[in-house]
């Protein structure tokens, strides 16, 4: 069965900081990879994902996240946040050809002015 | 486009009572699903349609019933209303191709179960 694990709940950074967000999965077969964002009372929109090629994928709005297959990892990462970047932030998972997700439990990520 | 919809945006119930939350989506997707988000559970899957006439269980379908008889339309019930429905439910939609898909999260309906 598969898991995802993101260790932080919360993560408070100061604007123009950089920051990661950690993202960890189990599954015994080949995955497809998302990062889901949830703005204050609204609800998930993609951020990015990973389905194949590219180890590296980027976001239109600076956000970037690498698969590290060895260590079934994906972080997400940005070089410099903004105050509007102030979100929860969802990694999740589906096997090949399945369309059912699996969802981590969220980080919460504060931007401190 | 609307994307996907869903009513009421907000709900308050007595213990035992029963509802049904609407969901529908324009995109002509045949996967529509239903999640739970609670604080420190990030969302867990309820039950999931691969297409019309078709649904299946997810994660924590106990309480919870769902039928599709349209593309469009994936409702989901709740039969006896319990507190620990307390929740914010999200229905989300994706078109089924092999290749892995965006789903489309509607706004969420925020349930209290008194």
């Amino acid at each position: 069965a598969q898991s995802v694990t993101q260790l932080d709940s919360q993560v408070p950074v100061f604007e123009e900081a950089p920051v990661e967000l950690r993202c960890n999965y189990s599954s015994s077969v080949s995955v497809y990879l998302f990062w889901y964002v949830q703005y204050p009372n609204q609800g998930l929109q993609l951020l990015l994902k990973y389905l194949s090629g590219s180890t590296l994928v980027e976001s239109i709005n600076g956000f970037e996240a690498e698969f590290n297959k060895s260590q079934t990892s994906f972080h997400l990462r940005k070089p410099s946040v903004h105050i509007s970047d102030t979100a929860e932030y969802f990694c999740a998972v589906s096997d090949f050809g399945n369309e059912k997700l699996t969802f981590g439990t969220g980080t919460r990520l504060t931007i401190i002015p | 486009n609307a994307g996907v919809t869903q009513t009421p945006k907000f709900q308050v119930l007595k213990t035992g009572q029963s509802m049904t939350l609407q969901c529908a989506q324009d995109m002509n997707h045949e996967y529509m699903s239903w999640y739970r988000q609670d604080p420190g559970m990030g969302l867990r899957l309820i039950h999931y349609s691969v297409g019309a006439g078709i649904t299946d269980q997810g994660e924590v379908p106990n309480g919870y019933n769902v039928s599709r008889s349209t593309t469009e339309d994936f409702p989901l019930r709740l039969l006896s209303a319990a507190p620990s429905q307390t929740s914010v439910y999200f229905c989300a939609s994706s078109p089924r191709t092999p290749l892995g898909n965006e789903q489309f999260f509607g706004p969420g309906t925020r349930l209290t179960v008194l």
